[in-house]
């Protein structure tokens, strides 16, 4: 159980386009999900935290309007980076914590962003 | 505000010896603490969580972590370490407070030899 996807694995992209990463709970219901950014030999950085049918919390530091969240349903969170750059080049995992559940959270096994 | 610290960045150990990886942490209350583990290139693997209760804690894998309050710890423990168990883990603190978010060490990379 608590099984957490992420599409897709890995994207290469131009500089300028935008990409979508989708996060998804396969077995349960996320009331919040959590966006995630690693860079090479490094820890997770929060980047925001994501709620059903509400706007997302980004923390400091992290512009709203470059990394577009969505969390349309209790089993699906996208992130869409906009206008991408290579400095956006990383690793990004999402978490889902279950509905109800005490505040665990659930990984999914990542997306590899490369812009060119 | 929380805060996590792993002193050893990368550990060695040969196949077959025991494990302990270090874990402090800085709250004002009792957190929740979860260990993680993270393979190369792959998501998080929750290990083990303590969130009340009994201060040893069973997880996945065989691994094992004990909370102590006076010492603000939440070391991660294995008897005896095989070579699938060379990868990165990150301890993690959470908020009891509703905020939900978690605060990770900075992790350690641990490295088996045969």
């Amino acid at each position: 159980g608590a099984v957490v996807s992420q599409h897709p694995s890995r994207v290469i992209c131009k500089s300028g386009t935008s990409v979508k990463i989708e996060c998804r709970s396969l077995d349960f219901q996320a009331t919040t999900m959590f966006w995630y950014r690693q860079f090479p030999k490094q820890s997770l950085m929060l980047m925001a935290t994501s709620n059903e049918g509400s706007k997302a919390t980004y923390e400091q530091g992290v512009e709203k309007d470059k990394f577009l969240i969505n969390h349309a349903s209790l089993t699906l969170s996208t992130l869409t980076v906009t206008s991408a750059h290579p400095e956006d080049s990383s690793f990004y995992i999402c978490s889902a914590r279950e509905a109800g559940g005490r505040n665990t959270q659930y990984f999914g096994p990542g997306t590899r962003l490369t812009v060119l | 505000a929380q805060s996590v610290t792993q002193p050893d960045i990368h550990i060695t150990v040969s196949e077959g010896a025991s494990l302990e990886l270090r874990c402090n942490y800085s709250y004002g209350a009792t957190p929740y603490l979860f260990w993680y583990v993270q393979s190369p290139g792959q998501g998080l693997q929750l290990l083990l969580k303590y969130f009340s209760g009994d201060t040893l804690v069973q997880g996945i894998k065989g691994f094992e972590a004990e909370f102590k309050r006076s010492q603000s710890s939440f070391n991660l423990r294995k008897p005896s370490v095989h070579w699938s168990d060379a990868a990165e883990y990150f301890c993690a603190v959470g908020d009891q407070g509703g905020s939900e978010k978690l605060v990770f060490g900075k992790g350690t990379k641990l490295t088996v030899n045969p």
